[in-house]
C-alpha cells in the first residue's frame, strides 16, 4: 500500500512565522502535490511537482513556495504565515497514469 | 477552466436508506474518479471510471460513467454509519499530458443516522 506521510497533524502558527509543512511518499512516484481544504470551497491545488527540483504553480499559489530536492520528499513552505492560510493542508502523490494518494493531512491554525 | 458541480451538498439520512450523488461538467473528462474522506483523515479512492458508459461496483458502492463524458454518478446502497464522510468525485485537467493533475467537485457531506 503506499504510504503518504505528513509530518504534523496539526499545527499553530503565529502571523509572520515562516511555516514548513513536511511530506514524505514510500512508492517512487514521480508526482507530488499539495492542496488545500477549505469548507465550502474543496480541493484546491496549490503546487505540484512532477520530479525532483521541478515545480508548477496550480490554481492558488500566492503566498506558498515549495521545495523538492529528493523523490520521496515534497515540502510546502509559507514564507510569512497569514490568518486566511488556516486550513487544512493535504499532501497527494501519483504516478503518471494513476490516481492520486492522500496523506491524512495537517490542520494548520495561524493567530 | 475545467469546473465539476457537485450536487447535493449534504445529505443526511437513515441507516439502510440509499443513497445517490452526482458530478457534472461542461468540459469532457476521460476518467471519473470518486474519493471519500473520513473525518480527521485524506481523502481514499472508492472508484476510478475509465471508459464512457462504465458501470462499476466496489461493495456496496456502485459508481457510473455518464455517455456523454460530461457526467458521473455514485450510488451507495443500504448505507451504514461508517458510511459517513465526505464525497468528492475527480477528473484529470490533462488527460493527454504526463502529468494528473485533479480538478475536484466541491464534495457531498453525507450523515448517516443509526
Amino acid at each position: 500500500d503506499v504510504k503518504v506521510t505528513q509530518s504534523s497533524r496539526y499545527l499553530v502558527k503565529r502571523t509572520g512565522e515562516k511555516v514548513f509543512l513536511e511530506c514524505v511518499q514510500d512508492m517512487d512516484h514521480e508526482n507530488m502535490f499539495w492542496y488545500r481544504q477549505d469548507p465550502g470551497l474543496g480541493l484546491r491545488l496549490i503546487y505540484f511537482s512532477y520530479d525532483v527540483k521541478m515545480k508548477e504553480k496550480g490554481d492558488i499559489p500566492e503566498g506558498y513556495s515549495v521545495s523538492r530536492e529528493k523523490k520521496e520528499r515534497f515540502s510546502l513552505i509559507l514564507e510569512s504565515a497569514s490568518t486566511n492560510q488556516t486550513s487544512m493542508y493535504l499532501c497527494a502523490s501519483s504516478l503518471s497514469w494513476s490516481p492520486l494518494h492522500f496523506g491524512n493531512g495537517t490542520r494548520l491554525t495561524v493567530t | 477552466g475545467q469546473q465539476l458541480n457537485q450536487s447535493p451538498q449534504s445529505m443526511f439520512i437513515q441507516e439502510g436508506e440509499d443513497v445517490s450523488m452526482n458530478c457534472t461538467s461542461s468540459s469532457i473528462f476521460n476518467t471519473w474518479l470518486w474519493y471519500k474522506q473520513d473525518p480527521g483523515e485524506g481523502p481514499v479512492l472508492l472508484i476510478a471510471l475509465y471508459k464512457a458508459g462504465e458501470l462499476t461496483s466496489n461493495g456496496r458502492l456502485t459508481a457510473q460513467f455518464g455517455i456523454t463524458r460530461k457526467d458521473s454518478f455514485l450510488n451507495i446502497s443500504a448505507s451504514i454509519p461508517s458510511d459517513v464522510g465526505i464525497y468528492f468525485c475527480a477528473g484529470p485537467r490533462n488527460s493527454g499530458g504526463s502529468n494528473y493533475k485533479l480538478t475536484f467537485g466541491k464534495g457531498t457531506l453525507l450523515t448517516v443516522n443509526p
